[in-house]
């Protein structure tokens, strides 16, 4: 799977959209782009993943740049809720799909 | 619909000695994945099971072996522990067909070892 590249940390304020960067220079054609979090003190769990288009669920928006080298996940109004460690991983489509090769995320602090 | 489980939540063992991990996978899921999670860092990918056969393994000894039974629970077991073996260990269940699909973890169990 292709390496992603995130900063380390975020900070944001409560309500107000937060937007959380990832670049994957080297992603293939068929690497999907997904989203995982993870709360304090749990496991991680799935946000959202896309391909080309936009994409849109009731956690979050992904947004994916036209050369797919880059994408962003937005949060679009953060609660203090959303305070975790968030993962952009590169899945191959179709294949070893148990493997989900984490880096270290994006730490992001929200303040009240 | 139940969420997938791990027991125990906390363990200290000794060095060299072994360790059994259990996961019990949410309903309709076929596929098992087990991750080890050290301190400050992204979770590393041990193997997964599906329908009881080991289907991948990442860089980790021999000494780390499953079982997935035909529930589709399951156990990492860990032989010789090593002081570096101490990491917070998941698992995660998932339904392995055609498509993309998302993997629900557990809450993980905490291994210390002295």
């Amino acid at each position: 799977d292709a390496k992603t590249t995130q900063p380390n940390s975020m900070e944001s304020n409560e309500e107000e959209p937060v937007h959380l960067p990832c670049n994957h220079s080297t992603i293939s054609g068929t690497d999907y782009i997904h989203w995982y979090r993870q709360l304090p003190s749990q496991g991680p769990e799935y946000v959202i993943h896309g391909l080309t288009s936009n994409v849109n669920n009731r956690m979050a928006s992904l947004a994916i740049a036209e050369d797919r080298k880059s994408s962003t996940l937005i949060l679009h109004r953060a609660t203090l809720r959303d305070a975790a460690v968030y993962y952009c991983i590169l899945r191959l489509y179709g294949g070893s799909q148990g493997n989900l090769i984490f880096g270290k995320g994006t730490k992001l602090s929200v303040k009240p | 619909e139940t969420g997938v489980t791990q027991s125990p939540t906390h363990l200290i063992k000794t060095r060299g000695q072994q360790v059994t991990l259990r996961c019990s996978s949410q309903s309709g899921h076929n596929t098992v994945s087990w991750y080890q999670q050290a301190l400050g860092q992204g979770p590393q990918f041990i193997f997964q099971y599906y329908r009881e056969e080991e289907n991948g393994r990442g860089n980790f000894p021999p000494r780390f072996s499953g079982l997935q039974f035909p529930n589709y629970s399951s156990e990492l077991n860990v032989n010789a522990l090593e002081l570096d073996d101490s990491a917070l260990y998941l698992c995660a269940s998932s339904y392995l067909g055609t498509g993309i699909y998302e993997q629900y973890f557990g809450p993980g169990t905490r291994l210390t070892v002295t």
